[in-house]
């Protein structure tokens, strides 16, 4: 089976600080994608990052970085010096290539992220 | 390119009503979804198409829901009776490279 936890519900934090959201997936499949989304307090899901399964190169946007690590099945996602503009609930998702479940989305639970002036 | 664009973006409606839900996905994207999402149970896959024909509709709630994919630019997905239950932002997203964009979401109010 196919799962993703997000195991902080809610975060919050002060401007400046660093911050970083815990994923932890569970997949059979040996080819998979690892995804990160925002939504922002306006609702819209921004799609921010796709990982795929034989890429373990950390990356980095800005302020956001992102460390996927197979080996203890984690996908964590690490905003630097944070800002207001960032509170928002972030999802982090899985899609494998088992053709049974047809590549869906398989969602965690969200954490919410608040980060105050 | 234009993102995936849904309509209408509120609707408020009394119970009992239809309600169509509308959907045109990124162009060249082969499958589309639709979602639900609630404060209670968050984001559920309701159905997916891939090239215009429905792949998975074992989230759809029950026969009131129906969703259409007349073609590979336009989707529906209509509530027919509306109940209070059914209130939830609906969204749509296409996939393009492995990757669902998703639409602004339509905030459904049945009252």
């Amino acid at each position: 089976a196919q799962k993703v936890t997000q195991a902080q519900t809610e975060i919050s934090v002060v401007e400046k600080e660093d911050v970083t959201l815990d994923c932890v997936y569970e997949t059979r499949d040996t080819t998979y994608y690892l995804f990160w989304y925002k939504q922002p307090p306006s609702g819209e899901l921004v799609f921010l990052i796709r990982r795929n399964s034989f890429d373990e190169q950390n990356e980095i946007s800005g302020r956001y970085s992102w460390n996927f690590q197979k080996s203890t099945s984690s996908f964590n996602f690490t905003i630097t010096a944070s800002q207001v503009v960032d509170s928002a609930v972030y999802f982090c998702a899985l899609s494998g290539e088992n053709a049974g479940n047809n590549r869906k989305l398989i969602w965690g639970l969200g954490t919410s992220l608040a980060v105050n002036p | 390119d234009a993102g995936v664009i849904q309509s209408p973006r509120h609707e408020v409606t009394e119970m009992g009503q239809e309600v169509t839900l509308r959907c045109k996905p990124i162009s060249g994207h082969n499958s589309l979804f639709w979602y639900r999402q609630t404060m209670m149970r968050g984001l559920e896959l309701l159905i997916y198409f891939n090239n215009n024909v429905p792949i998975d509709d074992s989230g759809m709630p029950e026969d009131r829901f129906s969703a259409k994919m007349p073609n590979a630019s336009f989707s529906t997905l209509k509530i027919q009776p509306s109940e209070p239950r059914d209130s939830a932002v609906y969204f749509c997203a296409s996939r393009g490279r492995e990757t669902q964009y998703f639409g602004p979401g339509t905030r459904l109010l049945v009252l």
